[in-house]
C-alpha cells in the first residue's frame, strides 16, 4: 500500500535559516505528491503540490521537486519567518478510488 | 459558508456514551475523507466517500465506529459506546476532484475528549 515518511520533528530554527523536511513515498503508479500546512488553531491548507516527476511545486517562498527516482519530495524554503512556525504534513495521491495518504506531520518553530 | 464546517468544534462526553460529529463539505464536492489527528500520531485514515457510497472504509478502528452520507452532502461520524483511546481531533475534508490531482478542502476539526 501506499506510505509517506517525513521526519517527526519538532524542528527549531532561528528566523532567515534554511529549511529542508524531508519526505518520501511509497506508492503505485504515478501519485501527485502535495505538502499541506496547519498554522496554530487552524485546519489544514494546502501549502503546494506536484503532479509529475521532475515538478516543481512553490508558494510562499517554499519549494519541493516531485523526485521519482529517488521517491522523494523535500520541503525547503530559503529564509524562514516567525510566521512560517506550523506542522506541515507531507501527502500523496494515487487517485480514483484511494485515499490520500499523510505523513505524521514536522512541527516547525521558527523563533526571532 | 465556503468552506467545510464541522460541528461540534468540541465535545467531553463521558466514556460508554455514543457520539455523532457532523461534516459539512463544500457544495458540490463529490468526495468527502474523516481522518483522525491524534499527538503525536499525525493523520490517521478513517473513512472515504465518493457521492454516498464508501469504496474504502479500511481505517475505522473497530466496528463502535461509522459514518454514513446522505444526499451527496452531510456526512455523519458515529462513535459508540467511547473509550478513552477516542480522544482525538477529527477531521473531515472534501474535494471536487476525484482525481489524483485535487487538493483536499479541511474543516476545523472536532475535538472528541472522552473522560
Amino acid at each position: 500500500g501506499n506510505s509517506v515518511t517525513q521526519m517527526e520533528g519538532p524542528v527549531t530554527l532561528s528566523e532567515e535559516a534554511f529549511l529542508t523536511i524531508n519526505c518520501t513515498y511509497t506508492a503505485t503508479g504515478y501519485p501527485s505528491l502535495f505538502w499541506y500546512v496547519q498554522y496554530p488553531g487552524e485546519g489544514l491548507q494546502l501549502l503546494l503540490k506536484a503532479t509529475k516527476a521532475d515538478d516543481k511545486g512553490s508558494n510562499k517562498g517554499f519549494e519541493a521537486t516531485y523526485r521519482k527516482e529517488t521517491t522523494s519530495f523535500h520541503l525547503e524554503k530559503g529564509s524562514v519567518q516567525v510566521s512560517d512556525s506550523a506542522v506541515y504534513f507531507c501527502a500523496l495521491n494515487s487517485g480514483g478510488y484511494q485515499k490520500v495518504t499523510f505523513g505524521i506531520g514536522t512541527k516547525l518553530q521558527v523563533i526571532p | 459558508g465556503a468552506g467545510v464546517s464541522q460541528s461540534p468544534s468540541n465535545k467531553v462526553t463521558e466514556k460508554g456514551k455514543d457520539v455523532e460529529l457532523r461534516c459539512d463539505p463544500i457544495s458540490g464536492h463529490t468526495a468527502l475523507y474523516w481522518y483522525r489527528q491524534s499527538l503525536g500520531q499525525g493523520l490517521e485514515f478513517l473513512i472515504y466517500f465518493q457521492g454516498n457510497s464508501a469504496p474504502d472504509k479500511s481505517g475505522l478502528p473497530s466496528d463502535r465506529f461509522s459514518a454514513e452520507r446522505t444526499g451527496g452532502s452531510v456526512s455523519t461520524l458515529t462513535i459508540q459506546r467511547t473509550q478513552q483511546e477516542d480522544s482525538a481531533v477529527y477531521l473531515c475534508a472534501s474535494t471536487l476532484d476525484r482525481g489524483r490531482s485535487g487538493e483536499l478542502f479541511f474543516g476545523e476539526g472536532s475535538r472528541l475528549t472522552v473522560l
